[in-house]
């Protein structure tokens, strides 16, 4: 099974300014997806990206972007731009059928 | 049009208890999942199914117990209910495996006492 590792418990940007948070993961497949998700207090699970492995380029989805580093088994999140509704916990995903999490990072915006 | 609904959203059980969390779906998706989401854990997969009657152990499947009968329901099943799974239990539910991500139930925080 896949295990994903999250090693900033927590973050900080400013408004306005570029984040990363980082993200490893390990599984034996070949064929696996990536994903983050946001949890702002809600509690509600938001899909923010998504990269399929056998897709080279890097997947963007307006101010996220990912650096998706396949022999290196890493999948950094970059959100461009930061603003105050980005401030969540952000969960590194990795999926064959079912889907396993890192522990998240908690990211807080400051205005 | 409420998608993946879980029910209840807050629930207090006594210890050694039996409890049912559910789980209902509107969208026909062949996957559904459980997961239990603690501080310093994220989420950690109980249990999941591929389709009606077939179903799989996660991660902490143990002291739950689920079942599939319908496609469109997944409940969860704690037999006699421990502190230590005092926690907050998402569903969630995929069109199928691979590629898709999953659409999310609101969750159901449990207090176990």
């Amino acid at each position: 099974a896949q295990t994903v590792t999250q090693s900033q418990p927590e973050m900080s940007v400013q408004e306005a300014e570029t984040v990363t948070l980082s993200c490893t993961y390990d599984t034996s497949e070949s064929d696996y997806y990536l994903f983050w998700y946001k949890q702002p207090p809600s509690r509600q699970m938001i899909l923010v990206i998504r990269q399929e492995a056998y897709k080279q380029q890097n997947a963007t989805e307006n101010r996220f972007s990912v650096n998706f580093q396949k022999a290196a088994k890493s999948f950094s999140l970059k959100i461009s731009d930061s603003q105050l509704g980005d401030a969540a916990m952000y969960f590194c995903a990795c999926r064959r059928n079912d889907m396993r999490f890192g522990a998240g990072t908690r990211l807080t915006v400051k205005p | 049009d409420a998608g993946i609904t879980q029910s209840p959203r807050y629930k207090i059980t006594e210890t050694g208890r039996q409890v049912t969390l559910m789980c209902h779906q509107t969208w026909s998706h062949s996957y559904m999942f459980w997961y239990r989401q603690d501080l310093g854990h994220g989420l950690r997969l109980i249990y999941y199914s591929a389709a009606a009657d077939i179903t799989d152990k996660g991660e902490v499947p143990d002291g739950y117990v689920v079942s599939r009968s319908k496609t469109e329901n997944f409940p969860l099943t704690l037999e006699s209910a421990t502190r230590s799974q005092t926690s907050v239990y998402f569903c969630a539910s995929s069109l199928t495996g691979g590629n898709y991500g999953y659409t999310f139930g609101s969750g159901t925080r449990l207090t176990v006492v």
